[in-house]
């Protein structure tokens, strides 16, 4: 099955510094890999997605950087604001496959 | 659409009772996803159907639990009997498949779930 690791599990920046978290997959043919956004007490939403086909996506203050040879992918959010303070989870479901597992989550704290 | 429609919000019960989940997927979603998530353990997938059909369901714990979609717009999870290591919150998710390519899941808002 697919595993997904994800890091840090915690991550505490000052306001209007970057976030980074990074995740790996093991399955080399997982070519779709989302990331959601879960505030206190509320369901996980997705913020940004990428395909195997494409290096980076940026969306305003987000991107996401994937390497397929590595079989690593990034979220970086920049300028943070406290309301960017969530848990961030990956995921890496298989190419022909629709089984969405999430990575362990990153508990982000942005300082004002 | 209203979105994922998960019943109740919030349910307390009692140690050895057998406690009903319920989710209405978005229509014409054709899959749908049951997570566990607590502070230990994260956002851990019990089970997953596709058109109806399970899939797979190896995230199950163990067989107090139980999970059912008798049509395209309604499933279940069950746990009987239900003890306190249960407590968590159950989040039911559901997506479609988009030209042949993943797409997003759409959760609901959770029910959740403590036994005493």
């Amino acid at each position: 099955g697919e595993n997904v690791e994800q890091h840090p599990s915690t991550l505490s920046v000052q306001e209007g510094d970057s976030a980074v978290i990074k995740c790996t997959y093991s399955d080399s043919a997982s070519n779709y890999f989302p990331w959601y956004k879960q505030e206190l007490g509320k369901r996980p939403q997705l913020i940004i997605d990428i395909r195997s086909n494409v290096g980076e996506k940026k969306d305003q203050r987000i991107a996401v950087t994937l390497n397929k040879t590595a079989k690593h992918f990034s979220l970086h959010i920049t300028e943070t604001q406290p309301e960017d303070s969530a848990v961030y989870f990956c995921a890496a479901p298989k190419a022909a496959g629709n089984k969405l597992t999430f990575g362990g989550g990153t508990r982000v704290l942005v300082k004002p | 659409d209203a979105g994922v429609i998960q019943s109740p919000r919030h349910e307390v019960t009692e140690m050895g009772q057998e406690v009903t989940l319920r989710c209405k997927p978005i229509s014409g979603h054709d899959y749908l996803f049951w997570y566990r998530q607590t502070m230990m353990r994260g956002l851990e997938l019990l089970i997953y159907f596709n058109n109806n059909v399970p899939i797979d369901d190896s995230g199950m714990p163990e067989d107090r639990f139980s999970a059912k979609m008798p049509n395209a717009s309604f499933s279940t999870l069950k746990i009987q009997p239900s003890e306190p290591r249960d407590s968590a919150v159950y989040f039911c998710a559901s997506k479609g498949w988009g030209r042949g390519r993943n797409t997003e899941a759409f959760f609901g808002q959770g029910t959740r779930l403590t036994v005493v």
